[in-house]
C-alpha cells in the first residue's frame, strides 16, 4: 500500500500565527484529502485535493501529485482549530491510507 | 439530511460479551469503511465493502466480521470481546467514482 507522512508530529502556536502542515505520499495517487480530528474524536472533511489548490476560509490546501506531496495551510490560527489534521491518500478509490497525524495545538 | 452515523458512541463491556456496532448512512455510497484508531494514532482500515453482499478485510487484521445486506447498513460484530478490542472504532463511506470519504463521529469502546 502507499506510505503517508505527516510532519511535523507535533505543532504548538500562539493564536494569530500561521502555520504549513504538510504530507508526504510514497506512490501515485488519484485521491488526497485532509481531515481535522475535533477532541470528540469526530473526523471534518477539510479538503478533497488529488491535485492543485483550494481554499476555504482561512484554511488552504495544495497538493503537487507529480512531487508527491501535499501542504496544508492554516492562517490567523484560532484555539478551535486545535486537534490532529490527518492526510488520506488512495490510489484505486477503494482503500485509503492515512498518515499518523500532526496534533496542534494553539494556544490563546 | 444526508450524514453517516453510527451507535452507540460510546460502550463498556465485559470481557467475552458479543458486540455489534452500528452504522448506516443516507447519503446512497456504494463504498463503506470501518476503521480502528487507538487514542492520537493513525487509522487503519479492518473492513470495506464495494456494495451489498461484498466485504473485504483491510491491512489491519481484526476478530471482527461485517456484513452488507443493504446499502446504507454496514454493521461490524465482535463475537467475544476482549481488553485488547478496546479503541475507537470509525465508520466511513465514501462517493463514487471521486471516492472522498465521510466519517461517522466514531463508537469509543471499552472492554473491561
Amino acid at each position: 500500500g502507499i506510505q503517508v507522512e505527516q510532519s511535523p508530529p507535533d505543532l504548538i502556536l500562539q493564536e494569530g500565527a500561521n502555520s504549513t502542515l504538510r504530507c508526504n505520499f510514497s506512490d501515485s495517487v488519484n485521491n488526497l484529502q485532509w481531515f481535522h480530528q475535533n477532541p470528540w474524536g469526530q473526523l471534518i472533511n477539510l479538503f478533497y485535493i488529488p491535485s492543485g489548490t483550494k481554499q476555504n476560509g482561512r484554511l488552504s490546501a495544495t497538493t503537487v501529485a507529480t512531487e508527491r506531496y501535499s501542504l496544508l495551510y492554516i492562517s490567523s490560527s484560532q484555539t478551535t482549530d486545535s486537534g490532529v489534521y490527518f492526510c488520506a491518500a488512495s490510489y484505486n478509490f477503494n482503500k485509503f491510507y492515512f498518515g499518523s497525524g500532526t496534533k496542534l495545538n494553539v494556544k490563546p | 439530511e444526508a450524514d453517516i452515523y453510527q451507535t452507540p458512541r460510546y460502550l463498556v463491556i465485559g470481557t467475552g460479551k458479543k458486540i455489534t456496532l452500528e452504522c448506516s448512512q443516507t447519503m446512497g455510497h456504494d463504498k463503506m469503511y470501518w476503521y480502528q484508531q487507538d487514542p492520537g494514532m493513525e487509522l487503519h482500515l479492518i473492513h470495506y465493502s464495494y456494495g451489498v453482499n461484498s466485504t473485504e478485510k483491510g491491512d489491519l487484521s481484526s476478530e471482527s466480521t461485517v456484513s452488507r445486506i443493504r446499502t446504507e447498513h454496514f454493521p461490524l460484530t465482535l463475537e467475544s470481546a476482549r481488553p485488547s478490542h478496546t479503541s475507537q472504532y470509525l465508520c466511513a463511506s465514501s462517493e463514487p467514482g471521486v471516492g472522498e470519504q465521510y466519517f461517522g463521529p466514531g463508537t469509543r469502546l471499552t472492554v473491561t
